[in-house]
């Protein structure tokens, strides 16, 4: 079935640190690719997507390119806040339904 | 974005007992919401699909005696976990689906059963 691995964390930087949180996947076909962000108290946001490969999804600074040759959508950031401070998780959807396949979460502590 | 609210954020109760959770659509209607579960430190399992004026569609291994899924309105919708135990605590969160079918989450609600 569809599994979705990403890194465990805490993963913790500094402020203005450069920011990769790995994600791979398992799935047939060509699914779509989420990144979203919980903070403390709230609940998960979309943060970006990308639904076909070579795709670049970008926001707030974030960025994953949808790699299919290696199933891989890492996040990255060039200079991380202390704001980010958060849990992402990637996911994917596939086949349409709106079913979403999500990763453990990595948990982001950015300190000054 | 739309907003999602989920009720009561935390609830402790005894084994044995039925616990309600109630998960709102606040600016937008939505014919279709999903339950999830998460573990500590585990991903999100999708328990059920919940569409407005029709039965729960419910995951392999997800017992739909156990997690009653009503969806009486475009706006609500409640998982009540019947008979709780020990075993079923945990963070249950909702979603609906919005816009370009984009999924808005909810809070969550952490049950804890004694």
């Amino acid at each position: 079935g569809d599994s979705v691995t990403q890194m465990e964390g805490p993963v913790t930087l500094s402020e203005e640190a450069f920011l990769t949180i790995n994600c791979t996947y398992t799935a047939t076909g060509y699914p779509s690719l989420f990144w979203y962000v919980q903070y403390p108290g709230e609940g998960l946001q979309l943060l970006l997507k990308a639904t076909k490969a070579d795709d670049k999804g970008s926001n707030k600074g974030f960025e994953a390119t949808y790699r299919k040759e290696t199933t891989s959508f890492h996040l990255e950031k060039g200079s991380v806040q202390v704001s980010d401070s958060a849990v992402y998780f990637c996911a994917l959807s596939r086949g349409g339904g709106n079913k979403l396949t999500f990763g453990t979460g990595t948990q982001l502590k950015v300190e000054l | 974005g739309a907003v999602v609210s989920q009720h009561p954020s935390w609830v402790i109760c005894k084994s044995g007992t039925s616990v309600k959770i109630e998960c709102r659509s606040l600016d937008f209607q939505a014919t279709t919401m999903f339950w999830y579960r998460q573990f500590p430190k585990q991903s999100l399992m999708l328990m059920a699909t919940s569409n407005e004026g029709s039965k729960a569609t419910y995951e392999q291994g997800v017992e739909k005696d156990k997690f009653l899924i009503n969806h009486a309105s475009l706006t609500l919708s409640t998982l009540t976990v019947t008979s709780a135990h020990p075993e079923d605590s945990s963070f249950y969160i909702c979603s609906n689906i919005a816009g370009e079918n984009e999924q808005f989450f909810g809070p969550g609600t952490r049950l804890t059963v004694l």
